[in-house]
């Protein structure tokens, strides 16, 4: 079945640092990738999200390019700040053999930004 | 506007015992989510709804029960908990089930059974 493989956390940066969160996923067909981030407490909350190949998704300084050559959508962010530390979902609807409309996650990366 | 709500935040329970989950929307949307967070499992489907009336399982809708009487609400039920039901849940809704569409989730509710 269709599943997202995301690098294991937890990822402690500085502030300004960049960030990689990699993301790898399997299905079948044109799945639609998304991130969400829940911040501390808080219930999840869509970042950014690529429908097709080659669409990068962009919100808040963060970037990710749905590649299917090498079926991956890492997460990146040239300079991070204290306030996104939070945990970071990777995750997929669709593709073949999926539910559609239904989200399939990764099993979460948590950063935390040191000032 | 609330957007999706969840009742209560907190609750402990007794293995046996059977309590509700309560999610409301405000926003009209047609398909309502329920997930669980495990630690180092991500988020994992249990029911969801496809309209009002209508529910269907997820990956893992053993010892769960929903309800979708009214289209803003989307009622979780666990009939005889047990410790392996401790989990953070999630409920979610979005307005279309089109693959890229967005889903809104409330802010969880912390269950812990004893």
């Amino acid at each position: 079945g269709n599943s997202v493989t995301q690098m294991e956390g937890p990822v402690t940066l500085s502030e300004e640092a960049f960030l990689t969160i990699n993301c790898t996923y399997t299905a079948t067909g044109y799945p639609s990738l998304f991130w969400y981030v829940q911040y501390p407490g808080e219930g999840l909350q869509l970042l950014l999200k690529a429908t097709k190949a080659d669409d990068k998704g962009s919100n808040k300084g963060f970037e990710a390019t749905y590649r299917k050559e090498t079926t991956s959508f890492h997460l990146e962010k040239g300079s991070v700040q204290v306030s996104d530390s939070a945990v970071y979902f990777c995750a997929l609807s669709g593709g073949y053999g999926g539910s559609q409309g239904n989200l399939i996650f990764g099993k979460g990366t948590k950063l935390s930004v040191k000032p | 506007n609330a957007g999706v709500t969840q009742t209560p935040k907190f609750r402990v329970l007794k293995t046996g015992q059977s309590m509700t989950l309560l999610c409301a929307q405000d926003m009209n949307h047609e398909y309502m989510y329920w997930y669980r967070q495990d630690p180092g499992m991500g988020l994992r489907l249990i029911h969801y709804s496809v309209g009002e009336g209508t529910t269907a399982k997820g990956e893992v809708p053993d010892g769960y029960n929903v309800s979708r009487l009214k289209k803003q609400n989307f009622l979780l039920g666990l009939e005889s908990a047990a410790p392996s039901q401790t989990s953070v849940y999630f409920c979610a809704s979005s307005q279309y089930r089109e693959i890229y569409n967005e889903q809104f989730f409330g802010p969880g509710t912390r269950l812990t059974v004893l």
